[in-house]
């Protein structure tokens, strides 16, 4: 069974609307991320946390806030989406730093 | 510049042959992971390397920290190897978190 999860898997949205991505971990760990990926990109982290109600921003924090309501699950928050965040947002879970890190299978968004 | 560099960043292989790919970091890389993205865009964890080589299969993996690069070589290569491969360090100036290269794209054709 998949240990990382990710809803919804798609998602077509409109410029200013509020999108949120949701992902659910089962591998009891305490640190989960936030990545997107952009054609032909390699992952680049948006926010991250390290313990329930905590998150910490990543490289590219600018546009997203980010939400941990146990230790289970993480969600990506986008207020007002815009064009330049039409990419492909992958979650993933580690034991902590010098860790493996664990991927979802990853949410496409298209903003229009 | 890029903080980790995959080189080459596509390449072709023939059926049964067997090939290396390469990252080198500009950054003191602590750990390094590689990735295999399948066509559906799936991250496959292949390595977690701490400085020193991994072996799975027909995968090898070397990381070597003094010299700052890590290697992934793949032997006697299968259609299902087709992908994009990609490798990530953790650093010390990242705040432990991973830095991913670009990416190699490999075919394997019959």
């Amino acid at each position: 069974e998949a240990a990382v999860t990710q809803s919804p898997r798609s998602k077509v949205a409109v410029t200013g609307g509020k999108v949120t991505l949701s992902c659910h971990q089962t591998n009891n760990h305490d640190y989960m991320y936030w990545y997107r990926q952009d054609t032909g990109h390699g992952l680049r982290l948006i926010h991250y946390s390290y313990v329930a109600d905590s998150t910490e921003k990543g490289d590219i924090p600018d546009g997203y806030k980010a939400s941990r309501p146990s230790q289970e699950n993480f969600s990506l928050i986008l207020e007002l989406a815009s064009l330049s965040q039409t990419a492909v947002y992958f979650c993933a879970s580690s034991d902590g730093d010098y860790y493996e890190q664990y991927f979802g299978p990853g949410t496409r968004l298209t903003v229009l | 510049g890029d903080k980790v560099k995959q080189s080459p960043s596509a390449l072709s292989l023939q059926e049964g042959t067997n090939s290396a790919l390469r990252c080198n970091f500009s950054i003191a890389a602590t750990t390094v992971q590689w990735f295999l993205q399948n066509p559906r865009g799936s991250l496959i964890n292949l390595f977690y390397l701490v400085p020193g080589t991994k072996e799975n299969g027909r995968l090898k993996s070397t990381f070597n920290s003094k010299e700052s690069y890590s290697t992934l070589h793949i032997r006697d290569a299968q259609l299902e190897d087709s992908g994009t491969y990609f490798c990530a360090a953790e650093a010390t100036s990242s705040g432990q978190k991973l830095v991913f290269g670009q990416g190699t794209i490999l075919k394997v054709y019959l």
